[in-house]
């Protein structure tokens, strides 16, 4: 069972560059989830997709975009990446049948140097 | 708006009670949930309170008043592993916010 799957689990960028976060669930939720966490610091949110087919800006969206590919797969990606996009990303899933658990990916750890 | 509060550090000594507080103010609540990350990991989670009163589970139990937008969680007889960060997170319509944390701290 492998839950919330992320890829990669490390990325190092040069300012400029452009990457994609991918990540997919086999739980078969509806709602998927994009965070990033600072050292010391909470999950803010970024997007996320209620449904398929729909996407939402959360708290921090700007400089990344994302696409919900289908209803297992969410992708986060940088345009052109920023030392200020250093940060820990989790992607994650909501299982809204059972205590709206989120189910969390392992993270990218990501270094936009 | 959306808010949230939490005390950032918490320690105690095993075997001891510890409560983590927790105010928030959202649009649209509809429930508050708690989550355990340890150092390095990935939060997992731990509880969920939709109605006001007490979840227990285990050595854990969450409270919630809606009425006061106020929540805690408990954690009883606390062991090394308990050592971690804690999120309360209200739900508001189909967002999960996330606050800072509370770092707890177990000493032997």
């Amino acid at each position: 069972n492998a839950g919330v799957t992320q890829t990669p689990k490390f990325q190092v960028l040069k300012t400029g560059q452009s990457m994609t976060l991918q990540c997919a669930q086999d739980m078969n939720h509806n709602s998927m989830y994009w965070y990033r966490q600072d050292p010391g610091m909470g999950l803010r949110l970024i997007y996320y997709s209620a449904s398929e087919g729909t996407t939402d800006k959360g708290e921090v969206p700007n400089g990344y975009n994302v696409s919900r590919l289908n209803k297992r797969e969410f992708s986060l990606r940088l345009e052109s990446a920023a030392p200020s996009q250093t940060s820990v990303y989790f992607c994650a899933s909501r299982d809204r049948k059972a205590k709206n658990i989120q189910y969390f990916g392992a993270g990218t750890r990501l270094s936009v140097l | 708006g959306q808010s949230l509060e939490q005390p950032s550090e918490v320690t105690a000594v095993e075997g001891a009670i510890v409560q983590i507080n927790c105010t928030y103010q959202t649009s649209g609540f509809y429930g508050l949930s708690w989550y355990q990350q340890h150092d390095g990991g990935a939060p997992t989670f731990l509880s969920y309170n939709a109605l006001d009163g007490l979840e227990e589970t285990g050595r854990f139990s969450s409270f919630l008043s809606r009425s006061d937008s106020y929540g805690y969680l408990l954690l009883q007889e606390l062991q090394m592993k308990d050592s971690a960060s804690y999120f309360c997170a209200p739900w508001g319509t189909d967002k999960l916010i996330f606050g800072t944390g509370t770092r707890l701290q177990v000493f032997p």
